[in-house]
Parts: C-alpha cells; structure tokens; sequence
C-alpha cells in the first residue's frame, strides 16, 4: 500500500523560503515509472499542480511558478522536497504531495499540509 | 497552456437525482482527463482516468464521458456520501485541474 505524508512549517513569514518535505512509504523512488507531485490548494480555491519529479530525477514544473519552485529528491530517505522562495501571503494554501500513476495521473495523495503566509 | 473550464460551481439535488458536471478544455488533450473527488479534511481521491475508466473501488453510479473538448462526469443516482466538491484534471499537458464543483443534497 503506497502512502505519502507532508511535513513542514504551518507558518512562514513574507519573502522567505517554503521547504517541504513528502516521505514515500510502499513504493521506492528509484522504482522505474514513479513520480511524485505537488499540488495546492488555497483556502476556498481549486487545486492547483505545482510540480513533479521522475525516478529518473527528471523534473516539470507550473510555468507560472517555475521560477520560484524547485522539487528534489533524496532517494536514500524516499523523500521528495519542495522549496519555494518568496513565499507571499497569497501562498497560503494547504499542500499536497501525489503519486503519479502509470496513466499520468494521481492516485494516492497525502493528507496535506496547511502552510500560512503571515508576518 | 491548458485551461479547463468546469460548470455548474454548485450543483445542489435530491438524494435518487441523476447529476452531470461538465468540464471543457481549452484545446484538444484526447481522453486524458481525470475526476476527482474531494470531502473537507480529507486527501483528493481519484474516481476517473482517461475520460471514462473508472478507478478500483469506486462505486458504478459514478460514470465519465467525452465529446471532443467537453467531458462529464455523471453521478447515476445521487447518495448522501457523494456530498463533496468534485474537480477535473488535464494530464495532456502537464496537470491542470478545473475550478471545482460543490456538490449538496436538496
């Protein structure tokens, strides 16, 4: 059974960088076809896709956040990292990380991680 | 980029209705759409891939459809456990989800 957990800092102040962490757990990162995502979800808004990494280390991004975004991953601990820089109050969202399945799309999401923007 | 446009943003029906929610892409990504289903304090759970496949475990009053860049998801006989928001997603490019649909019983 494949599950995924976020953690990170409920709160993060303006300009500074968001750092979250998903650990893997029934499935290997190094396993051929997988691939783990970030998706957002502001409060009262839709879901919004931020990122994913391959097992091969290949990475996409959102071409709106491209630049503030990067993904990672740490093989030796099965986790996947997100950073995001110059968090802004409107980043207040709750995060999700994501398997990407064999047909592209995700089919087991983590419970999310409610991340505030405030000074 | 992609867009998806989803309609109605609330969908309100007695339990027993039959519901349809609609979404259209902004450009043509074949049957690579998904469902989702989503309950407040919950994670995301998949329903539909590929426009009309449905997940395991899913119930088969669910149902998805496709007409060029317009896709459905149908709900055959509304239950109390469907109250929900429901979002599509684009995997043509990238992913994209739709802006939602609440779903509530009458």
């Amino acid at each position: 059974q494949i599950t995924l957990k976020e953690s990170g800092p409920a709160l993060v102040k303006p300009t500074q960088t968001l750092t979250l962490t998903c650990t893997l757990s029934g499935l290997s990162l190094n396993t051929t076809g997988v691939g783990v995502g970030w998706i957002r979800q502001p409060p009262g808004k839709a879901l919004e896709w931020l990122a994913l990494v391959y097992w091969d280390d290949a990475k996409r991004y959102s071409p709106s956040l491209e630049s503030r975004l990067t993904i990672t991953r740490d093989t030796s601990k099965n986790q996947v990292v997100l950073a995001v820089t110059n968090m802004d109050p409107v980043d207040t969202a709750t995060y999700y990380c994501a398997h990407r399945d064999p047909t592209d799309c995700f089919d087991v999401w983590g419970q999310g991680t409610m991340v505030a923007v405030s000074s | 980029d992609v867009q998806m446009t989803q309609s109605p943003s609330t969908l309100s029906a007695s339990v027993g209705d039959r519901v349809t929610i609609t979404c259209r892409a902004s450009q043509r990504i074949s049957t690579w759409l998904a469902w989702y289903q989503m309950k407040p304090g919950r994670a995301p759970k998949l329903l539909i891939y590929k426009a009309s496949i449905l997940e395991s475990g899913v119930p088969p009053r669910f149902s998805g459809g496709a007409s060029g860049t317009e896709f459905t998801l149908t709900i055959s006989s509304l239950q109390p456990d469907d109250v929900a928001t429901y979002y599509c997603q684009q995997y043509d490019s990238d992913w994209t989800f739709g802006q939602g649909t609440k779903v509530e019983i009458k």
